[in-house]
């Protein structure tokens, strides 16, 4: 199946600090990415859509100045959290849609991020 | 928009059967996914159905019924390594073809 990495897996930062977690492709190309956030013991919240070439879709209550999404090439998308609060502390996982069918989703391995 | 719902918690024994519900209501349907996350790990992919009937992987089946908006997640001969959560999720049928998660069934296998 195909690979997605996600980097680093943890993360510890101080408040005001801003921290980009990696989502590539490894072996296949994705125009579309997504990013997700995921509080512990509740399910996945997609926080956004990334798109190659263009801006991202950005879901409701999602603020797109405090989580900047880049994705500039078909195998590569940048999530930022810029000006950390402990209350950014989550676990954040990118996907990736295969390109053959079923066009299953296949995950990164999840960044823990920590604001203190 | 999609709301889908799940049990919070089953218990089962190792060597059982168990069946893992999942109800949605969509605005637009591209198929139904079962994912298995562990604690702390991403999701890996189990299983699809995007027409009614069931779909057999090995210990792992999967029925979907489109009219009913209904599917469940049948795993057979439990092992204790099967205890996680297992997410049912609905793809839309927009051009992102965004998935939609339940919030999980946490599964827990005693001996």
């Amino acid at each position: 199946g195909a690979v997605v990495s996600q980097h680093p897996s943890r993360v510890i930062c101080k408040s005001g600090t801003s921290v980009k977690i990696e989502c590539r492709s490894l072996d296949f190309q994705a125009t579309t990415m997504f990013w997700y956030r995921q509080f512990p013991k509740q399910s996945l919240m997609l926080m956004a859509t990334s798109n190659e070439g263009s801006k991202a879709t950005y879901e409701q209550g999602v603020e797109k100045d405090k989580f900047l999404i880049n994705h500039a090439s078909l195998t590569l998308s940048t999530l930022t959290v810029t000006s950390a609060h402990p209350e950014d502390s989550s676990f954040y996982i990118c996907s990736a849609r295969g390109d053959t069918p079923p066009n299953e989703a296949f995950f990164g391995q999840g960044t823990r991020l920590t604001v203190v | 928009g999609q709301n889908i719902d799940q049990p919070t918690e089953m218990t089962a024994t190792e060597g059982a059967i168990v069946q893992i519900n999942c109800t949605y209501q969509t605005s637009g349907f591209n198929g139904l996914f079962w994912y298995q996350q562990h604690a702390g790990e991403a999701p890996t992919f189990l299983s699809y159905n995007v027409l009614d009937g069931l779909e057999e992987k090995g210990r792992f089946s999967s029925f979907l019924s489109r009219s009913k908006g209904y599917s469940y997640l049948l795993l057979k001969e439990l092992q204790m390594k099967d205890s996680a959560s297992y997410l049912c999720a609905v793809r839309d049928g927009g051009s992102a073809r965004q998935l939609t998660f339940g919030s999980g069934t946490q599964l827990t296998v005693l001996p």
